[in-house]
């Protein structure tokens, strides 16, 4: 079975623009976490989206929203980007929630 | 606010020896555990998990949980340096439709040849 798969694997913007991150989970999980991390934070959670509503969300300002698909891949999105959120943004599929399996993750630096 | 704990570390411990992790967690209600290894730059691979009905062994690993005093450990038995890596511990809470996993900050483990 395929793993989690998540794209682009490293991208660099500049403050004020906007960057999109895409999921998509193993097949037959129908949920999907987002999370940020960065060193001394741990992970924080972004959001949980399980088919195609969203069920969970973390403190985060509105300017990072997400949405799932109906064949459960997701996407999050950060507008207006700021240079504290140069981060590692990881995916987590799982079938109900809690058993929850990573993808490689995306580094996203903000300059 | 439902929190978890771990010593940040870093834990040391000799090749070959028992490497011991604690994770605390305040929600007495709490029924699932998770324990993820990460590698430096790698994202969080699941390693085992276990019920609030008991623990569990596979291979080198075995989690046990104390409901008493609210902890669970993750043993490593045999430690080898590719055992060398940041522990995280996850807690799913017990009340509520829609639970999330509360995360704690991890524990860094050096495994020393």
């Amino acid at each position: 079975k395929a793993g989690v798969t998540q794209t682009p694997r490293y991208l660099i913007k500049t403050r004020g623009q906007q960057v999109t991150l895409s999921c998509s989970p193993i097949s037959g999980h129908r949920s999907v976490s987002w999370y940020q991390q960065t060193p001394g934070q741990g992970l924080q959670f972004l959001f949980e989206y399980f088919s195609e509503t969203q069920r969970n969300k973390g403190n985060f300002p509105g300017r990072f929203s997400g949405r799932q698909f109906s064949n459960s891949r997701s996407e999050m999105n950060v507008s207006t980007l700021e240079l504290g959120d140069s981060a590692l943004y990881l995916c987590a599929s799982s079938l109900m929630g809690y058993e929850q399996y990573f993808g490689p993750g995306t580094r996203l630096t903000v300059t | 606010q439902k929190e978890v704990e771990q010593n940040s570390g870093p834990l040391s411990v000799p090749e070959g020896a028992i490497a011991s992790l604690n994770c605390t967690y305040s929600d007495r209600g709490s029924q699932s555990f998770f324990w993820y290894r990460q590698y430096s730059g790698k994202s969080p691979e699941l390693i085992m998990f276990i019920y609030s009905n008991g623990d569990k062994e596979d291979g080198r690993f075995t989690a046990q949980l104390n409901k008493a005093s609210q902890y669970v450990s993750l043993l490593i038995r045999d430690s080898q340096p590719s055992d060398s890596a940041t522990y995280l511990c996850a807690v799913l809470p017990g009340a509520g439709n829609n639970r999330k996993l509360i995360w704690g900050l991890g524990t860094s483990l050096a495994v020393n040849p």
